[in-house]
């Protein structure tokens, strides 16, 4: 299974909405099994994202996913300095696989 | 208060060996699949090995098949991570993670591997 690709950057103003995609083969997206990890410099991940549309408590409802056919989506409305951070998607698609990542996008808010 | 904690990384020749651990505490480790997923300096991640609640399935990611063995002992909520034949391209920040339903929901803060001469 291939790493998912996403844009290597992204970036908005403060207040604005960002969205970064996700994308895959036909394949990579049959399950609802994709998530959203946000990674600070020099911190682990932490999931924001899961099973496409869902939050984890304690992360804000500005944080948003979708998906479409092939590729998946985080938007993050009302851009705020501390979301500038690396972001991550991942995809289980069926089999004995370990979990796929995409590349990572660095989200900058300008 | 959950929490995961790898120890064991360090400084390793090409071609050795390192085992890391994970200690677990706050919740039921045995209720739950973990992984190691690895992160090399400036890149992103990669999910690497994956083991089921009694050990008795385990998943590798091609480029450590043969090589790295995970097991765990839930007598001890501990995680391990053999690593063998090490090479320059598994130098990395190594986590474990508890996985439920193919989302990591708790890491570690990781611990550096370099494999270097």
């Amino acid at each position: 299974q291939s790493a998912l690709t996403q844009p290597p950057s992204a970036s908005g103003s403060p207040g604005q909405s960002v969205t970064i995609s996700c994308t895959g083969t036909s394949n990579d997206f049959d399950y609802n099994y994709v998530s959203w990890y946000q990674q600070h410099p020099g911190k682990a991940p932490r999931v924001i994202i899961y099973e496409v549309t869902e939050r984890p408590s304690g992360v804000p409802d500005r944080f948003s996913g979708s998906k479409s056919a092939n590729t998946a989506s985080l938007t993050v409305s009302g851009l705020q300095d501390e979301d500038e951070a690396d972001y991550y998607c991942s995809s289980y698609a069926g089999g004995s696989s370990p979990v796929v990542f995409g590349g990572g996008t660095k989200l900058t808010v300008l | 208060e959950m929490k995961l904690v790898e120890s064991g990384g360090g400084l390793v020749q090409p071609g050795g060996s390192l085992r890391l651990s994970c200690a677990a505490s706050g919740f039921s480790f045995n209720t739950h699949y973990m992984s190691w997923v690895r992160q090399a300096p400036g890149k992103g991640l990669e999910s690497v090995a994956k083991i089921v609640l009694d050990g008795s399935e385990k998943f590798y990611v091609d480029s450590v098949r043969g090589r790295f063995t995970i097991f765990r002992d839930n007598s001890k909520n501990s995680l391990y991570l053999q690593m063998n034949s090490l090479a320059a391209d598994d130098t990395a920040v190594y986590y474990c993670v508890r996985e439920v339903f193919w989302r990591f929901d708790l890491w570690g803060r990781g611990t550096l591997v370099t494999v270097s001469s």
